[in-house]
């Protein structure tokens, strides 16, 4: 599958500060997921959004897929020093598998 | 959601050397994947392995280097062979559930 771009790469933030990921695709995708992976650690599945123009919320985090389908953003308000760690979206490809983006690496800043 | 084991969690190795790593879900799973995980990388997959077939392989990787075995539904393993430094790497088995991927722990292989 093709791999998506996220930007930005990296993202340092102070506590109490949003965040925001991004994830670009040049064609339609089937679906997104979305993954944490804290430092050390191994991917952790966030959530899955399959409609065009979905949000989906989960506490602090905000997950959104775009109208056309080629984009999606996760969006964190107010960072806590636990949500440091490297997120992932990810898509389903031919054969269904999962190609995963970029990833961003977010560091919180006390 | 599974729950998956992985072993070792990391070794050291001598290049030329092979490394075998273990992974044992506490379920019945159809299809289980191998990604490699380069430093400050993103995941890439390298195979699907099947029960009763041979691994499905993407481009770039082939069963000679990365031998895998997938002898019942609960496991499976991968073999790292002739092992270099470019093989150092974090290696994760994963298994699907309802489209989303649960990951085991992790082989952090750094090769010498």
């Amino acid at each position: 599958g093709q791999q998506v771009m996220q930007i930005p790469q990296y993202q340092h933030v102070q506590e109490g500060e949003d965040f925001t990921t991004y994830c670009n695709s040049s064609t339609t995708l089937s679906n997104i997921q979305w993954y944490k992976q804290r430092p050390g650690g191994h991917p952790v599945f966030l959530i899955q959004l399959v409609k065009s123009g979905e949000v989906k919320k989960q506490k602090r985090l905000t997950f959104q897929f775009g109208e056309a389908k080629k984009n999606s953003s996760l969006h964190i308000t107010a960072t806590q020093t636990t949500d440091v760690g490297t997120y992932f979206c990810a898509h389903t490809g031919g054969g269904n598998k999962l190609t995963f983006g970029t990833g961003t690496q977010l560091k919180v800043e006390l | 959601s599974a729950v998956i084991s992985q072993k070792p969690s990391r070794d050291i190795c001598q290049r030329g050397t092979s490394l075998t790593i273990q992974c044992q879900v506490d379920s019945q799973v159809t299809m289980m994947f191998w990604y490699r995980q380069q430093p400050g990388q993103s995941l890439t997959l390298i195979a699907t392995a099947n029960q009763g077939s041979e691994a499905t392989y993407e481009s770039g990787f082939v069963i000679d280097k990365f031998p895998i075995s997938r002898p019942n539904l609960t496991f499976s393993t991968l073999t790292v062979s002739n092992m270099s430094p470019e093989d150092s790497s974090i290696y994760l088995c994963s298994v699907t559930e309802t489209g989303s991927l649960f990951f085991g722990s992790g082989t952090q292989l750094s090769v010498l």
